[in-house]
């Protein structure tokens, strides 16, 4: 049974650039968030995904978008990076609906920008 | 919005003593979640708490909840060095899995 997958598993960038980060859910899931943790903090939600539509989103910027595909897969898109973008992105998995159950986590992605 | 605390922020303590760790949320929620990471890993999830005097025990790790106070409570019984890790409690805002974080424990255990 695969887990949550991330993609890549560490991203160097610049000021300004823009980064895509890519994560694939736990098999029999429909339903994707994506978190952003900084250094020595907890998870802050970013956005959620279903049926290929933002659900929910958190407190962030308009410079933070995503994607959902027809097979569950998510996209994180962030445009125009700052310093401050610089932390470890998780992606987390569960089945909409099943109230019962937690949010499972991917690895992440560990995103430098210089 | 809602405020997810977590004390203490730090523990350090020795093997075979038991502690407790709290967490206060500032909203009505019946559910809540405990999470553990390890330095440089991702979220493993410990317990999840749905509803008013639940507990759960898992191993020297006991979960419980109490919704009318807004607290959960995560007690180590019997510590041992491979518990030394960051533990988070999440709560559910109850819009479906939108997880607010608690500011995390860093708990290490000395010998």
């Amino acid at each position: 049974d695969a887990g949550v997958t991330q993609s890549p598993t560490h991203l160097i960038k610049t000021r300004g650039q823009q980064v895509t980060l890519r994560c694939s859910p736990k098999s029999g899931h429909d339903t994707v968030s994506w978190y952003q943790q900084a250094l020595g903090q907890g998870p802050q939600f970013i956005f959620q995904y279903y049926e290929e539509e933002e659900r929910q989103r958190g407190n962030f910027p308009d410079r933070f978008s995503g994607h959902q595909f027809p097979n569950y897969s998510s996209e994180l898109n962030v445009n125009a990076l700052l310093l401050g973008d610089s932390a470890l992105y998780l992606c987390a998995s569960n089945l909409l609906g099943v109230g019962t159950d937690t949010q499972y986590f991917g690895p992440g992605t560990r995103l430098t920008v210089l | 919005e809602l405020k997810v605390e977590q004390n203490p922020l730090f523990l350090s303590m020795q093997e075979g003593k038991n502690y407790t760790i709290y967490c206060n949320y500032s909203t009505t929620s019946d559910r809540l979640y405990w999470y553990r990471q390890d330095p440089g890993k991702s979220l493993e999830s410990l317990f999840v708490l749905l509803s008013n005097g639940a507990v759960k025990q898992e191993g020297r790790l006991m979960a419980s909840l109490d919704t009318k106070a807004r607290l959960s409570t995560l007690h180590i019984t019997a510590a041992v060095h491979d518990l030394s890790a960051t533990y988070f409690c999440a709560v559910d805002k109850g819009t479906g899995n939108q997880f607010y974080f608690g500011t995390g424990t860093s708990l290490t255990v000395i010998p």
